[in-house]
């Protein structure tokens, strides 16, 4: 079965760093795309980055473009997001997701269970 | 940047009604549109993805349409399993992944 699985979700001060990673298992990781979805308490989805199978392409919203970055392990079937300059707008349960296909150009078939990011003083 | 409204914002339904859920965007995406199903407290359920095609293990009773910029989610006859909030999201431009800010489905 697939499975995806996030970590590294905490309480962070404004202005800190996380870093969140994916474990992944059940599928070849190499051949899909992946990505991280956030949503903020009560509110909606909020796509966030992607990147390619191979990780040689990658994108990220306007919202956290320069703050944050996706990356791939694929010999560790892992997925991470770095985050730094963190503030409170970016306190939300981030989900990992798997794409349908090695591009991002595809909706996202599997996801985690998600973990909270909470930024406070 | 692309925009997707969704309409309704939030309805509510009977079992056995027949429900439409609309998403339209600013720009011609052809048909690079997913329909996700969420509910409370658990991680987003594909549905629809390439704006028509059923993603596998999704029942028959769902089923989208659509091109260009309009978009429909057709439930053909509610379940009780079927109150959550649906979401589309088009994967056509830079940045992909862009979500309409959902509908959700309750109980009459």
């Amino acid at each position: 079965d697939v499975q995806l699985l996030e970590s590294g979700g905490g309480l962070v001060q404004p202005g800190g760093s996380l870093r969140l990673s994916c474990a992944a298992s059940g599928f070849p990781f190499d051949k899909y795309a992946m990505n991280w979805v956030r949503q903020a308490p009560g509110k909606g989805l909020e796509w966030v980055s992607a990147i390619s199978g191979s990780g040689g392409s990658t994108y990220h919203a306007e919202s956290v473009k320069g703050r944050f970055t996706i990356s791939r392990d694929n010999s560790k079937s892992t997925l991470y997001l770095q985050m730094s300059s963190l503030s409170p707008e970016d306190t939300a349960v981030y989900f990992c997701g798997k794409h349908l296909q090695v591009t991002a150009a595809s909706g996202s078939d599997c996801w985690g269970q998600g973990t909270l990011v909470t930024v406070s003083s | 940047a692309i925009r997707m409204t969704q309409s309704p914002s939030s309805f509510s339904a009977s079992t056995g009604d027949r429900v439409t859920l609309t998403c339209r965007t600013s720009h011609d995406i052809g048909t690079y549109l997913a329909w996700y199903q969420q509910k409370p407290g658990e991680a987003p359920k594909l549905l629809i993805y390439a704006a028509s095609t059923l993603q596998s293990g999704v029942p028959s009773r769902f089923s989208g349409s659509g091109s260009g910029t309009d978009f429909t989610l057709t439930i053909s006859s509610l379940q009780s399993d079927d109150f959550a909030t649906y979401y589309c999201q088009q994967y056509y431009s830079h940045p992909p992944g862009t979500f309409g800010l959902g509908t959700k489905v309750d109980i009459k």
